[in-house]
């Protein structure tokens, strides 16, 4: 069964650097999706993306991040500095234009990267 | 802003019985979707229900049924014949709906905050 891949699962990182979380989405899926979660709370849209453009962003999603498709396979998030506060578990998420049968058997996230900035 | 509203921070179920984890949500749209996410200690995300604010009939899959009552702004997830390995966070979600040439697609995910269901032997 087809499946959105992430790496890595776990990352640590010192304050200050930069990540790039990675993840390959469903071969023939054109939406793409970040999402974050802060350890104990809910999931939080973070940006989409589409057509190789940002189609929409949270207010989360400030100067410090960046999204890329590099090579038509990979998705990636990027943060420039990092921050205590951006230690969470980052989920990627991709689907595909459908009609209303296919929609509801989609399950289209990734396992996450949990991100530890020390 | 369009929220999720999930009431129940915890839910306790005896093994083999049924339960229901409730969602409400907000919203204007005429078209959008509602999930159902799995989130065990693993901290993956398992999709398990969709429900289209079009269909007529509520969505099964296996053990789990989502009971959606459109007019009152609810889609809660009914488990039936809870097994120990249920047990785990739950998010109901939302998303609005687009219909583009080819096809319909979604938009983000709104979440709600999550139930914490524990199953008991």
């Amino acid at each position: 069964e087809p499946e959105v891949t992430q790496t890595p699962s776990h990352q640590v990182t010192q304050m200050g650097q930069e990540v790039i979380l990675r993840c390959v989405p469903i071969s023939n899926h054109l939406y793409f999706y970040w999402y974050r979660q802060i350890l104990g709370q809910k999931v939080e849209f973070l940006v989409s993306f589409y057509n190789n453009e940002i189609s929409e962003k949270s207010e989360i999603f400030d100067d410090q991040f960046s999204v890329e498709r590099p090579d038509g396979s990979n998705f990636t998030l990027k943060i420039r500095s990092t921050k205590l506060e951006d230690s969470a578990m980052y989920f990627c998420a991709s689907s595909t234009r459908g009609g209303a049968r296919s929609m509801n058997t989609e399950a289209f996230f990734g396992q996450g990267t949990r991100l530890t900035v020390v | 802003a369009q929220k999720i509203t999930q009431t129940q921070p915890g839910m306790f179920v005896q093994e083999k019985e049924a339960v229901t984890l409730d969602c409400t949500y907000d919203t204007s749209d005429q078209s959008y979707g509602l999930f159902w996410y799995k989130q065990p200690s693993s901290g993956e995300m398992i999709f398990l229900i969709y429900q289209g604010s079009y269909d007529e009939q509520n969505a099964t899959e296996g053990r789990y049924s989502l009971n959606f009552q459109k007019a009152r702004k609810s889609a809660n997830l009914v488990i039936s014949a809870s097994q120990l390995g249920d047990s785990a966070m739950y998010f109901c979600a939302r998303t609005h709906l687009t219909s583009r040439a080819g096809g319909t697609s979604y938009g983000k995910l709104t979440f709600g905050q999550g139930t914490i269901l524990t199953v008991h032997p």
